[in-house]
């Protein structure tokens, strides 16, 4: 069972729509981050937060940005959607070590923008 | 430049078949090596991670071999089932960073007919 919830599920929007994704962990993972795949494509690191107030980005540009003012809470926000943001767009969480232990991955948002 | 490739890109199988999936890696240092499922419009889910000290592991059906020396591992699926469709990405994890940075390939995409 998943432990690791991200809201919406789908959402159609029009363009030039804020849209803010959510993602809630219950693990107290210290680290989360935001991945966007596009279909038959890898997963590509757009933000990442080593803990409370700390943000970063991740590997591919994205016009998006983070928040982290509790441990649990990592949502993601467009100011203004355009279609080049449809995408799905995977939320994850880790503990302190990262690299070998508890990496979990939410169900993911898919987002169209019209 | 650190990278995953996976192949074959897609596979058809029939229901109670076999199969293998591969994956190179070109990553470096090398921490450990994880194999995911996808469901469609789903979070990956992690199915074995392997350090490299380790040359098999197995979940179930599933059995993971990880050869450190060429960069190579694969997933076997035994007995397949309908529910096995999905896509199987492979990521592998360098040692290098705080972050545990995670390489991902762009999954072989398996479908089990009946």
């Amino acid at each position: 069972e998943a432990d690791i919830y991200q809201t919406p599920r789908y959402l159609v929007i029009g363009t030039g729509k804020k849209i803010t994704l959510e993602c809630s962990q219950t693990m107290g993972h210290d680290k989360m981050y935001w991945y966007q795949q596009d279909p038959g494509m890898e997963l590509h690191l757009i933000h990442y937060s080593y803990g409370v107030n700390s943000t970063e980005k991740g590997d591919l540009s994205s016009e998006s940005t983070v928040s982290r003012i509790r441990t649990e809470h990592f949502p993601l926000t467009l100011e203004s959607a355009r279609p080049s943001h449809t995408s799905q767009y995977l939320c994850a969480s880790s503990d302190v070590t990262g690299t070998d232990y508890g990496y979990t991955f939410g169900s993911g948002t898919r987002l169209t923008v019209v | 430049k650190n990278q995953v490739e996976q192949s074959p890109q897609s596979l058809i199988i029939l229901e109670g078949k076999n199969c293998t999936l591969q994956c190179n890696y070109t990553v470096s240092p090398f921490s450990n090596l994880r194999w995911y499922k996808q469901d469609t419009g789903r979070g990956p889910v992690s199915l074995t991670i392997m350090t490299f000290s380790e040359n098999t592991k197995s979940n179930g059906r599933y059995t993971a071999t990880l050869d450190a020396d060429t960069k190579q591992s694969s997933l076997h699926i035994t007995a397949s089932q309908l529910s096995d469709s999905a896509s199987y990405i492979c990521v592998v994890s360098d040692r290098g960073s705080t972050l545990g940075r995670l390489y991902f390939g762009r999954g072989t995409q398996l479908t089990v007919w009946p």
